[in-house]
C-alpha cells in the first residue's frame, strides 16, 4: 500500500550516460513534483506537473526532462549525466488547491555519477 | 541570502529536555508555513502546519510571527525518537503549490 514509490532506489552510473527515474503515486493526487537534495541537504524543487501539465520549471539544465504520461506518474529523464548531478532525487505528490498543501514524498533515488 | 533560513545545528539535548528551533523567511509574499521532519536517509514527512494563532500537537508547538517573519517549533519532553532533521517550509500565495525548504535543523536527543 505504498503511497508514493520511486524506482530505482539507488543508481550508480558513469558520466555521459542517460538515465531515467520513475515515480508513481496511488493517492489520487493531481499534482506531482521532482525535488533534488544535494550534499548540503538543501531540498530544491525542479519540476511540478498538475494534471499532466507542467506548472513549475525551475532553473534546471535542459538535460533534465520530466514526463507525465498520466496523473499518477511522473518520470525524470537525465541526459549526459555530470558529476554535479549526484544527489538524492525525491518525487512528491499533493492535491491541488494552489496553496502549499501537504506533499507526500517518495523514498528517494540516490544517484551517484562516477 | 536563502529565502528560508535555519540554524543547521546540530542541537544535542538530553531526553526530557525542551528544545526550540527558529526559522526566518525573507519573502513577505509567503502565505503558508510548515514543519517537515526528515530522518537520516529517508524522505521528508509533514510534521505540522503553522498558523498565526499558533498550533499544538502533543509535545510539539508551532508558532508564526508574520511581523518579524519567523516561525518557531517547540518540542517538549524530548524523546530519543525525536532525533531527526526538522525542515522549515514556506509557500507563496500563487497557484503553483511550490514549497521553499530551509536547510533543516538537526536534533540529536541523547539518553
Amino acid at each position: 500500500d505504498t503511497a508514493v514509490s520511486q524506482t530505482p532506489k539507488y543508481l550508480v552510473t558513469q558520466m555521459g550516460n542517460d538515465k531515467s527515474i520513475k515515480c508513481e503515486q496511488n493517492l489520487g493526487h493531481d499534482t506531482m513534483y521532482w525535488y533534488k537534495q544535494d550534499s548540503k541537504k538543501f531540498l530544491k524543487i525542479m519540476f511540478s506537473y498538475n494534471n499532466k501539465e507542467l506548472i513549475i520549471n525551475e532553473t534546471v539544465p535542459n538535460r533534465f526532462s520530466p514526463k507525465s504520461p498520466d496523473k499518477a506518474h511522473l518520470n525524470l529523464h537525465i541526459n549526459s549525466l555530470e558529476l554535479g548531478d549526484s544527489a538524492v532525487y525525491f518525487c512528491a505528490s499533493s492535491s491541488w488547491t494552489g496553496e502549499g498543501d501537504t506533499q507526500y514524498f517518495g523514498p528517494g533515488t540516490r544517484l551517484t555519477v562516477l | 541570502r536563502k529565502e528560508v533560513e535555519q540554524d543547521p545545528g546540530p542541537f544535542n539535548v538530553p531526553e526530557g529536555a525542551t528544545v526550540a528551533f527558529n526559522c526566518t523567511y525573507s519573502n513577505s509574499a509567503s502565505q503558508s508555513f510548515f514543519w517537515y521532519r526528515q530522518d537520516c536517509r529517508k524522505e521528508p514527512k509533514l510534521l505540522m502546519s503553522v498558523y498565526s494563532s499558533g498550533n499544538e500537537d502533543g509535545r510539539f508547538t508551532a508558532q508564526l510571527n508574520r511581523a518579524s517573519q519567523y516561525i518557531s517549533l517547540l518540542i517538549r519532553d524530548s524523546k530519543l525518537s525525536d532525533s531527526a532533521t526538522y525542515l522549515c517550509v514556506s509557500s507563496r500565495s500563487s497557484n503553483t503549490g511550490k514549497l521553499i525548504f530551509g536547510q533543516g535543523t538537526t536534533l540529536q536527543v541523547k539518553p
